[in-house]
């Protein structure tokens, strides 16, 4: 079972809109949820890092929220953007000693004019 | 421009050949990890070095081994290949070995036919 899960798997607005991307994950303990754009092709980039003791952190028109209790987390877009079409990627970094990070599948957004 | 760098770009072989993929961590990065994105699937963890010595391993397969050199660049060694290890391939570094945010590369689109 996959230990980050993230709804919807894919995603249509007209731009100017908002929209919120959700994501829960089973991984306990864990260190931090970190939030990444990736564009067809390219590098993930990374938007936001929050620890477990943090509940929402921003970037630009990016907002992050946390809920350590129910285990969510959801990444919202105000103002969307043509550019903001991209998959954007929940990822978990757990606490144990392999120190590796647990991804999403990711959602896809896709901005229409 | 995350600071990473990834040679070749793209790489076309054929089945049961051998490939190095290099990764050039950004100045000063420590850490270095390796990921497998196959088609429409999420990022997985295969490895990661810190200072020249492995730290942690995902779900790298036997046939797949890498190394961190003494000038902290890394090399991805894929043998064997076969049709389904087609796929991109991303390097990302961090300053550290845990908590610090992870830059990625432009990848290296692997095609095996």
């Amino acid at each position: 079972k996959n230990q980050v899960e993230q709804s919807p798997q894919s995603l249509i607005i007209l731009e100017g809109k908002n929209c919120t991307l959700q994501c829960n994950y089973t991984v306990s303990p864990f260190s931090n949820l970190r939030w990444y754009k990736q564009d067809t092709g390219r590098g993930p980039v990374s938007l936001t890092i929050m620890t477990f003791s943090e509940n929402t952190k921003s970037n630009g028109r990016y907002t992050a929220t946390l809920d350590a209790d129910t285990k969510q987390s959801s990444l919202h877009i105000t103002a969307s953007q043509l550019s903001d079409s991209a998959s954007y990627i929940c990822v978990v970094r757990g606490m144990d000693s392999s120190y590796k990070l647990i991804f999403g599948s990711g959602t896809r957004l896709l901005v229409r004019p | 421009d995350s600071g990473v760098t990834q040679t070749p770009k793209h790489l076309i072989t054929a089945t049961g050949q051998r490939v190095t993929l290099r990764c050039s961590p950004r100045s000063g990065d420590l850490s270095v990890y390796w990921y497998q994105q196959s088609l429409d699937q999420g990022l997985q963890f295969l490895i990661q070095y810190y200072n020249g010595e492995e730290r942690a391993k995902g779900n790298i397969l036997e046939r797949f081994s890498a190394q961190q050199f003494p000038d902290l660049h890394s090399e991805l060694n894929l043998s064997s290949l076969e049709l389904g290890d087609s796929a991109l391939y991303f390097c990302a570094s961090t300053t550290a070995g845990g908590d610090n945010e992870q830059f990625f590369g432009p990848g290296t689109r692997l095609t095996v036919l």
